[in-house]
């Protein structure tokens, strides 16, 4: 399996700009979750889903966020408009459901840099 | 709810040392409990992994046991080599069906040659 897969890797975009994050999960796995990373504010949930559902969408920061997930095997992240508080790692990581140890498998990461 | 908290700071050390990085947590419930390692540059990936009290994790030499009546899940490593250079997370799954992880603020760990 070729793991998670994000795109792109690097994303550098101007203030006011809108931003799409790309991610696909490993092929079976039905919880998708996108998390934000950066060294004030370490690793934070942004959203996560369960069978193309969003089921909590607490940790987005403000309305210029959304996620969608469409079908099992493709997901986004979008900023619009995007700001310079906006630049972190984004990270996608997927699971299974099949008991209380399913571990999350991650992405590589975009690394957005908005300026 | 649910959280875990590892100890301040990086830890810098030569190699071969001992390695420590504590982790403690609180639950509602019997969680499952995991060490998560970030290399640089990538994302993170499982290191080892415990679902009941007493179990021990290991994998790469590293071991956590976990500690129900310290509510710890430590992580040690006999001699650390430069390529352990990364950092540590330690997180749990609350084990009510979401799959969903809470992660410790991470440990930068440097091992120099």
């Amino acid at each position: 399996d070729a793991g998670v897969i994000q795109s792109p890797r690097h994303e550098v975009t101007e203030m006011g700009q809108e931003v799409t994050l790309r991610c696909k999960p490993i092929s079976g796995h039905d919880y998708l979750f996108w998390y934000r990373q950066t060294m004030m504010r370490g690793l934070e949930l942004l959203i996560y889903f369960n069978n193309n559902v969003p089921i909590d969408d607490s940790g987005m920061p403000e309305d210029r966020f959304s996620a969608k997930m469409p079908n099992a095997s493709f997901s986004t992240l979008k900023i619009q408009p995007s700001e310079p508080r906006d630049s972190a790692v984004y990270f996608c990581a997927s699971s299974r459901t099949s008991g209380r140890s399913d571990e999350q498998y991650f992405g590589p990461g975009t690394r957005l840099t908005v300026t | 709810g649910d959280s875990v908290t590892q100890m301040e700071g990086p830890v810098t050390l030569s190699e071969e040392a001992f390695l420590t990085i504590n982790c403690t947590y609180t639950a509602t419930g019997y969680p499952s409990l995991f060490w998560y390692v970030q290399y640089p540059g990538e994302g993170l990936q499982l290191l080892l992994k415990a679902t009941k009290a007493d179990d021990k994790g290991s994998n790469k030499g590293f071991e956590a046991t976990y500690r129900k009546e310290t509510t710890s899940f430590h992580l040690e490593k006999g001699s650390v080599q430069v390529s352990d250079s990364a950092v540590y997370f330690c997180a749990l799954s609350d084990g009510y069906g979401n799959n969903r992880l809470a992660f410790g603020k991470g440990n930068q760990v440097v091992v120099i040659p």
